[in-house]
């Protein structure tokens, strides 16, 4: 079937515009996460959403970060008045539950110039 | 807190090679490990997991053991093929919150035909 997909898969952006990435989970799969891959950061968690519960956002590294899931499925992170520092691929996670596997999309390229 | 620490790259081993990644991690309660696998050009994926102490997980000739005593999962094959070649992560999904993966930093391999 079909797996988790991102878009765009590369991004070229200005300093200081507003982005948007989109994540496409595996239909069934209630929980999905936001991890972002960066060369001097390594792979780092950014936010999760399981349900209708309230996400976890305990990794977003600063206010201009947020994302939102529409409809328990498809997923949207924003960045606002992007940084150069914001450069990395942007990968998103989805699973059927807590704690079990979590299946990786392609990723975001994004690059702020 | 949690992380994981993992052997820094880059290996290179020639074809047939055993080969050994350590990691060790530190967590609170009882984690579940992983090791992921980045081939070039390609998303993140599971390579095996282990929930609990002594397990064992294999994938592709691939083993890692659970260590609780040591806190270690170190990962292991006894002979490498070049199609091995990619980047491998340790990671764990802390007990009290199995909702995140922490990543360890990657460790690149490189096989010679």
């Amino acid at each position: 079937g079909a797996g988790v997909s991102q878009s765009p898969s590369n991004k070229v952006t200005e300093k200081g515009k507003d982005v948007e990435l989109r994540c496409d989970p595996i239909s069934g799969h209630t929980a999905l996460y936001w991890y972002r891959q960066s060369l001097g950061q390594g792979l780092e968690f950014l936010i999760y959403f399981q349900g209708n519960s309230a996400p976890d956002k305990s990794g977003l590294p600063s206010d201009r970060f947020s994302a939102e899931r529409t409809g328990g499925s498809v997923s949207t992170l924003t960045i606002q008045r992007t940084q150069q520092e914001d450069s990395a691929v942007y990968l998103c996670a989805s699973s059927l539950e807590q704690g079990v596997e979590q299946y990786f999309g392609p990723g975001t390229r994004l690059t702020v110039t | 807190g949690n992380s994981v620490t993992q052997m820094e790259g880059p290996v290179t081993l020639s074809e047939e090679a055993f080969l050994t990644i350590n990691c060790t991690y530190t967590a609170t309660g009882y984690p579940s490990l992983f090791w992921y696998v980045q081939y070039p050009g390609e998303g993140l994926q599971l390579l095996l997991k282990a929930t609990k102490a002594d397990d064992k997980g294999s994938n592709k000739g691939f083993e890692a053991t659970y260590r609780k005593e040591t806190t270690s999962f170190h990962l292991e094959k006894g002979s490498v093929q070049v199609s091995d070649s990619a980047v491998y992560f340790c990671a764990l999904t802390p007990y009290s919150s199995a909702s995140k993966i922490i990543f360890g930093s990657g460790t690149r391999l490189s096989i010679r035909p």
